[in-house]
């Protein structure tokens, strides 16, 4: 099965800088990638999904890339805010199989 | 648009018991998915259904759990026995059109099993 690997598993930012988190998958045929947050308490939440034939997707202040050659994609937040503290998480093999999360912090 | 309903929103329960998960997917979406959640290992598909019909099951931890979709509106998820380990967040999401589209999330289900 699709194998989701997601790094890094907390990150810590600065408001008002940038967070990039990065996702590898296995199963070459994947060709559907969404991206969640989900805040403490609450459910998973879809912020952006890229299709395989796009290698970038943009919505406001989040952006998302895609290599499938390399079979890695990555979720990009610009100006981040107090409310982008969340755990995000990536998914693969059409959305099915979501990486362990990572918890993004915004320092004021 | 409700969006996904799932009850009980808190389940404890003790251990041997059998406990019954519920879940009303958004009207229209023909992929339901069952999701477990817990720290050690994430979010883990347990199973899903497109057109109430399973169409994975091989999450599914063991035989003592089993879910049903017996119509577009409605799908449960059993666990008998419970167990301790079992406890976990259960989530059901759906999906609409091809089923390669983001998923809604309910609310979850929190399952202590004591």
């Amino acid at each position: 099965g699709e194998n989701v690997e997601q790094h890094p598993s907390t990150l810590s930012v600065q408001e008002g800088d940038s967070a990039v988190i990065k996702c590898t998958y296995s199963d070459s045929a994947s060709n559907y990638f969404p991206w969640y947050k989900q805040e403490l308490g609450k459910r998973p939440q879809l912020i952006i999904d890229i299709r395989s034939n796009v290698g970038e997707k943009k919505d406001q202040r989040i952006a998302v890339t895609l290599n499938k050659t390399a079979k890695h994609f990555s979720l990009h937040i610009t100006e981040t805010q107090p409310e982008d503290s969340a755990v995000y998480f990536c998914a693969a093999a059409d959305g099915l199989t979501f990486g362990k999360g990572t918890h993004l912090i915004i320092q004021p | 648009d409700a969006g996904v309903i799932q009850s009980p929103r808190h389940e404890v329960t003790e251990m041997g018991q059998e406990v019954t998960l519920r879940c009303k997917p958004i009207s229209g979406h023909d992929y339901l998915f069952w999701y477990r959640q817990t720290m050690m290992r994430g979010l883990e598909l347990l199973i899903y259904f497109n057109n109430n019909v399973p169409i994975d099951d091989s999450g599914m931890p063991e035989d003592r759990f089993s879910a049903k979709m017996p119509n577009a509106s409605f799908s449960t998820l059993k666990i008998q026995p419970s167990e301790p380990r079992d406890s976990a967040v259960y989530f059901c999401a759906s999906s609409g059109g091809t089923g390669k589209r983001g998923y809604t999330f309910g609310s979850g289900t929190r399952l202590t099993v004591v």
